[in-house]
């Protein structure tokens, strides 16, 4: 089967960084995402590494390292719109299809 | 209108019941996604589709029923509804390896 693991609840205050860690484990590990979800809303796509390193889009910067099965999202300059659930998410193969597996959240609060 | 778009917003219904909740999306992907969302469990896959006519079980896909006649609709149906399947349905839809696009959900309250 799969699992993934990220804190379920991170404190932040504005201005500063804060990083989510994930760490999966998985058989025929495609690629791991991020999600942002904001309360009532649906998730939306944030970023993917299907590659070791870091991939910067902005204010968000994600990373992977396969051999560990361990990926974090960096959020920098945080502001009060970035509190949020985040999401990491898996991209497996699984006989001639792909299938996208999430981790259980973690909830981001930023403090002024 | 171009996106991914789940009918109804809101539903309740009652034990036993049949209920079938709709997903249609207009950009042709082939990938289609049936997730849960409850508090403390994130987003759990129920079924996914590789394109039309091709379906297979996700993490939780018993009581669940879908069908993919056509690429553009993703209709998931709860056969005998229980409580425990009260929750947030999202729809989503990808190309092979792309990002996921999600509807806005449908919250199911099974009573």
């Amino acid at each position: 089967g799969q699992s993934l693991e990220q804190p379920s609840e991170v404190t932040a205050v504005e201005g500063a960084i804060v990083q989510i860690n994930c760490t999966y484990q998985t058989s025929g590990f495609y690629g791991l995402s991020w999600y942002q979800q904001h309360d009532g809303g649906a998730p939306t796509f944030l970023s993917y590494n299907a590659l070791d390193g870091l991939e910067e889009t902005g204010r968000f910067s994600s990373f992977l390292s396969r051999s560990d099965s361990y990926g974090y999202l960096l959020l920098q300059e945080l502001q009060m719109k970035d509190s949020a659930s985040y999401f990491c998410a898996v991209r497996v193969l699984y006989s001639s299809a792909s299938k996208i597996i999430f981790g259980s959240g973690t909830r981001l609060s930023i403090r002024p | 209108d171009a996106g991914i778009t789940q009918s109804p917003r809101y539903k309740i219904t009652e034990t036993g019941r049949q209920v079938t909740l709709m997903c249609h999306q207009t950009w042709s992907h082939s990938y289609m996604f049936w997730y849960r969302q409850d508090l403390g469990h994130g987003l759990r896959l129920i079924y996914y589709s590789a394109a039309a006519d091709i379906t297979d079980k996700g993490e939780v896909p018993d009581g669940y029923v879908v069908s993919r006649s056509k690429t553009e609709n993703f209709p998931l149906t709860l056969e005998s509804a229980t409580r425990s399947q009260t929750s947030v349905y999202f729809c989503a839809s990808s190309d092979p390896n792309e990002k996921l696009f999600f509807g806005s959900g449908t919250q199911l309250s099974v009573l």
